[in-house]
């Protein structure tokens, strides 16, 4: 059983709200990332982490900004949120060498009204 | 950009036959391959990883890989109504990341 946990497990928000997207995990893990999917499309890396301090962006251009002040803990924060910002946001986490079992959390459904 | 194709389904098939799910990738230069399974409302858990041409079997299920062909996929065997779920071919994409397909939804009739 993964020890990643995500929350709020859903957020409904007006536009031009400052939101924060919280993830932790116990398993003591260095990399740790955050996806994007939209319902029938594939997850899309918006940023991911090698350990404390360290922050990358990925493959899919956000608005989004994310910090790694702790190991356990991922947030990523949305200035102003907007419609188009509308998603599932998923967590994950991986300890190994490669990318077997990144473990993922319960995931987020942010609606922005 | 790095892509990962998947025919998007839904794939029918009979509970107890065989399943066989399909996936291309465009970077030859990718050495690690899964096999995440998500069901509706769920986070993606994973099932599978290959990194050698070939077979890799787990239970039910059997990876295969063809590096030169660029593909891989996932055989699961006696299929169960409860393996119905939609099933995301992932690749590495270099430092540590992996670059998902769109998933093929897997329908098992009783």
């Amino acid at each position: 059983e993964a020890d990643i946990y995500q929350t709020p497990r859903y957020l409904v928000i007006g536009t031009g709200k400052k939101i924060t997207l919280e993830c932790s995990q116990t398993m003591g893990h260095d990399k740790m990332y955050w996806y994007q999917q939209d319902p029938g499309m594939e997850l899309h890396l918006i940023h991911y982490s090698y350990g404390v301090n360290s922050t990358e962006k990925g493959d899919l251009s956000s608005e989004s900004t994310v910090s790694r002040i702790r190991t356990e803990h991922f947030p990523l924060t949305l200035e102003s949120a907007r419609p188009s910002h509308t998603s599932q946001y998923l967590c994950a986490s991986n300890g190994g060498s490669k990318n077997e079992k990144l473990f993922f959390g319960s995931g987020t459904q942010l609606s922005v009204l | 950009q790095k892509e990962v194709e998947q025919n998007s389904g839904p794939l029918s098939v009979p509970e107890g036959a065989i399943a066989s799910l399909n996936c291309t990738y465009s970077d030859r230069g990718s050495q690690s391959f899964f096999w995440y399974r998500q069901y509706s409302g769920k986070s993606p858990e994973l099932i599978m990883f290959i990194y050698s041409n070939g077979d890799k079997e787990d239970g039910r299920f059997t990876a295969q890989l063809n590096k030169a062909s660029q593909y891989v996929s996932l055989l699961i065997r006696d299929s169960q109504p409860s393996d119905s779920a939609t099933y995301l071919c992932a690749v590495d994409s270099g430092y540590s990341t992996l670059t998902f397909g769109k998933g093929t939804m897997l329908l098992v009739s009783p």
